[in-house]
């Protein structure tokens, strides 16, 4: 089973808003992923997590929280967005083994995000 | 210059030939090379991974070619259902988590 759940598949929010996006999976990855993807461009990295952990950040934006609760799930919290973040948010696992730095990855179905 | 490049096509295939296209990519101490297909308004999905002496999956044949630093991707008796986006992806070994992507090939396989 590759399998990476994400909820919701849309979301449409207010600039003042706050709210959260969710990936899970459990394959038993310990690394996971969120990038940001705008049309026609490819993914493009906005954190890491190794071993829940934060080891990767992309300078991305505060209004950007990313938070991992357990090495199944992954959080990231919106506060007030611009326009301009309105993006598909994938996530992503790899097992994150001692082969890691050939390892891939496996995407979750993203949430399309409307910043209003 | 970008660290994975791709033709970002079209290419119109007809449907039952074969199409071929490209990447290269300028890490030369990468390791890890990966084809994924994108449909549209949905999520990478891993294709297949590309090994040194080469690797077929069905239809789909991926090469890898070191010293001239690209990869490529053929298709056989093409589809309907392969019209998508292809993605190179690379695993750079001196920056473990941070995925190289091309901006992807788009293929239209017409009937």
């Amino acid at each position: 089973d590759t399998e990476v759940t994400q909820t919701p598949k849309h979301l449409v929010m207010g600039m003042t808003n706050k709210k959260s996006l969710k990936c899970e999976q459990h394959m038993g990855h310990r690394a996971m992923y969120w990038y940001k993807q705008k049309a026609k461009k490819p993914p493009e990295l906005m954190f890491v997590y190794s071993y829940e952990k934060l080891s990767i950040n992309e300078s991305v934006p505060s209004r950007f929280s990313p938070e991992c609760p357990n090495s199944s799930l992954l959080n990231l919290h919106l506060h007030a967005l611009q326009p301009e973040d309105s993006a598909l948010y994938l996530c992503a696992s790899s097992p994150y083994t001692s082969g890691r730095l050939k390892e891939t990855q496996y995407f979750g179905p993203g949430t399309r995000l409307l910043v209003l | 210059r970008k660290e994975v490049e791709q033709d970002p096509g079209p290419f119109n295939v007809p449907e039952g030939a074969t199409v071929a296209f490209n990447c290269t990519y300028s890490n030369s101490a990468s390791q890890s090379f990966f084809w994924y297909r994108q449909d549209c308004r949905k999520e990478p999905k891993l294709l297949m991974s590309v090994y040194s002496s080469g690797n077929e999956d069905g239809r789909f044949t991926a090469q890898l070619n070191r010293a001239s630093q690209y990869i490529s991707l053929l298709i056989r008796d093409s589809k309907l259902s392969d019209s998508a986006t292809y993605l190179c992806v690379v695993n750079p070994t001196d920056s473990w988590g941070k995925l190289q992507f091309g901006a992807g090939t788009q293929v239209v396989v017409t009937p």
